[in-house]
Formats: structure tokens, sequence, C-alpha cells
């Protein structure tokens, strides 16, 4: 059973373009949820989306980042017009049910660089 | 909100010997987890332990261990027979009915010969 997918691990992108991530859950797993780790800092959340559903998006900046899991294919974080405060390590997890006592499995993570 | 608080930036401990990573935390939820994470160099994060917070006895994995103390809000990781595979950034972390995890600011530990 493979585990948490993301591609690409390492993406570079320039002030003003688009940068698209993508995480697929383990097999079997209908919650996604999308940390970001800035440098020499913690994880923090950001959205838990489940199946064509955003749960939660209280971590989201209000601007430039959307996410969706569609009902076929993987989990998409997008970031519009990036700019290089966004540079950071954007992690993905999944799980089987969205109850507090569902272990997350974490992703290898993408570092985003922004020129 | 649920809030984590890890006071020990960075931490050093010699090979074969035990050493105790501090955290506390905050929540209004009777309901909730704990978590240890492992952050290597590699950057993948490793689940090394959690705590059911219903649950009284502290949890054990092999050489890990936590000290899990409910009313004063604290939640120590104890590492035994530390070894150098240990070195890695450490991260408390709690978890409750909003299912997002909450993340302490890490632990650097480096154990050495």
């Amino acid at each position: 059973n493979a585990g948490v997918m993301q591609n690409p691990r390492h993406l570079v992108r320039r002030r003003g373009q688009e940068a698209r991530l993508r995480c697929s859950p383990m097999k079997g797993h209908s919650h996604v949820y999308w940390y970001r780790q800035l440098p020499e800092e913690g994880l923090k959340f950001m959205v838990y989306l489940q199946k064509e559903n955003i749960i939660d998006e209280s971590g989201m900046p209000k601007e430039r980042f959307s996410a969706e899991f569609p009902k076929e294919g993987p989990s998409i974080l997008r970031i519009q017009q990036v700019v290089r405060g966004d540079s950071a390590a954007y992690f993905c997890a999944s799980s089987p049910g969205g109850t507090v006592n569902n272990e997350q499995f974490f992703g290898p993570g993408t570092r985003l660089t922004v020129l | 909100a649920q809030t984590v608080t890890q006071s020990q930036p960075e931490m050093s401990v010699q090979e074969a010997e035990t050493v105790t990573l501090s955290c506390t935390y905050d929540t209004s939820e009777n309901n909730y987890y704990l978590f240890w994470y492992k952050q290597p160099p590699s950057r993948q994060m490793i689940l090394v332990i959690r705590q059911e917070a219903y649950k009284q006895q502290n949890a054990t994995e092999n050489r890990f261990s936590v000290n899990f103390q409910k009313a004063a809000k604290s939640f120590s990781l104890k590492i035994s027979d530390s070894q150098l595979g240990d070195t890695a950034m450490y991260f408390c972390a709690i978890t409750g009915t909003a299912s997002k995890l909450t993340f302490g600011t890490g632990t650097r530990l480096q154990v050495t010969l």
C-alpha cells in the first residue's frame, strides 16, 4: 500500500507565476489536510478537504490560495501570483476518516521556492 | 483554539543516554489526542508516539515514552538509549474534534558520540 504521494517534490517559480501542488492520499483515504512549514518553523494547518468538499479552510490565506479534492484524481493546492513569502514546504496528510482518533499520514512534502 | 508550546529550541544528548523533550498545550476540549512527530533532515514527518487524552496510562513505543500530565497540560517525550538516528526536529502536536493538527515550534535534537 503506497503512502501519501506528493508532486512535485521541488518547485521553483518566479514572482507572479502560479504554483500547483498535488497530493494523492493513501488508498482508501478520503480525507486530506494541507499544512505549510515556513523555514525554521512548525507546520501550520491550511485546509481540510473531503472528496469534493472543503470541510475547514480556516488556515488558508484569503487571497491567491485555493484547494480542491475532486471525485477523481489528486488533491490540488493552487497558489496564484506567488510572492517570495510563499516559499515554504507544503505537506499533505491523509486519513481514512475525519474523527479525532484517525491518524494522519504525511506525504514527503513539496518545497516551493519563489525567486 | 488549541495551542502547543515547546520551550526548548535545541537539545543535545550523548549516544546511549536519555533525554526528555518538553511540551505544554492548551485546549478547551475533553476529547483530544496528543502526538510527537519526528522530522529528520529528509523532512518527512514521522509519527513517533500518540496519547489519547482519556487514557491515564502513558504511551510507550520501544525507546520512546511520554509523561502525560493532564491537569498540568503537559506532554513530555522521553527518549531512552539515544541513537545517532534520533537526530531530528521533534514536534509536539494536538488534535481535537476539528481534526486538524496544531503543532508546536519544534525542538532540534542532536545526538552526539
